[in-house]
């Protein structure tokens, strides 16, 4: 079964810097969605990318997704003490109905 | 505030009793996930049901059950409980059966003792 992969585990920057966190998985996808996870509350969606689609914005994030290595990447600009947080990638396949998580990834803002 | 309710927040039993966690999807939407998440084993997808009917199974043990009622609530239940089940529960919802941004209510935390 397929499952997102994040990478690095664990970021910590200083407030004004880019985080960039990357995903791999294993095999086809329809989308692959970004969530965020504040100390053990609930995930909150940020976005979601079609497998036909390379890149996207939404605000301060920029995620871009490469079918053919099977990975994506999640680019938060100019980074936020409220940006701290877990980020959870996830991958639906095609008829499966159910999205496959990462371990998520870790980052600090540091003010 | 994703519109996603989850009830209760914060649970706490015994082993071998029998809980039941409780989920009410964004208005309109007709799927409803529930997911388990764990140190160990991370975010896991349990089952979905869409529009009353089950759509798809993940790694649901045998011991747990959910159903999706007519006013399109759902409840999950969770019996035998064992010290392993200790985990947060999500409940998700989207508007479609498929391809659909899924938003998650705040998580029922289950604790077995």
């Amino acid at each position: 079964s397929q499952q997102g992969e994040e990478d690095p585990q664990a970021l910590s920057i200083q407030e004004g810097e880019n985080a960039t966190m990357n995903c791999s998985y294993k095999t086809s996808i329809n989308n692959l969605q970004w969530y965020r996870q504040n100390s053990g509350r609930g995930l909150v969606h940020l976005i979601l990318i079609r497998s036909n689609e390379r890149e996207k914005h939404s605000g301060r994030l920029r995620v871009t997704l490469d079918t053919s290595k099977k990975s994506s990447s999640l680019l938060i600009t100019a980074s936020r003490a409220a940006d701290t947080a877990s980020y959870f990638c996830a991958t639906e396949g095609y008829g499966n109905n159910r999205l496959a998580f990462g371990k998520g990834n870790q980052v600090v803002v540091i003010p | 505030d994703s519109g996603v309710t989850q009830t209760p927040k914060h649970l706490i039993t015994a082993t071998g009793q029998r809980v039941t966690l409780r989920c009410s999807p964004r208005s309109g939407d007709l799927s409803v996930y529930w997911y388990q998440q764990s140190l160990d084993q991370g975010l896991q997808f349990l089952i979905q049901y869409y529009n009353g009917e089950e759509r798809a199974k993940g790694n649901i043990l045998e011991r747990f059950s959910a159903q999706q009622f007519p006013d399109l609530h759902s409840e999950l239940n969770l019996s035998s409980l064992e010290l392993g089940d200790s985990a947060l529960y999500f409940c998700a919802s989207s508007a479609g059966d498929t391809y659909n941004e899924q938003f998650f209510g705040p998580g029922t935390r289950l604790t077995v003792l």
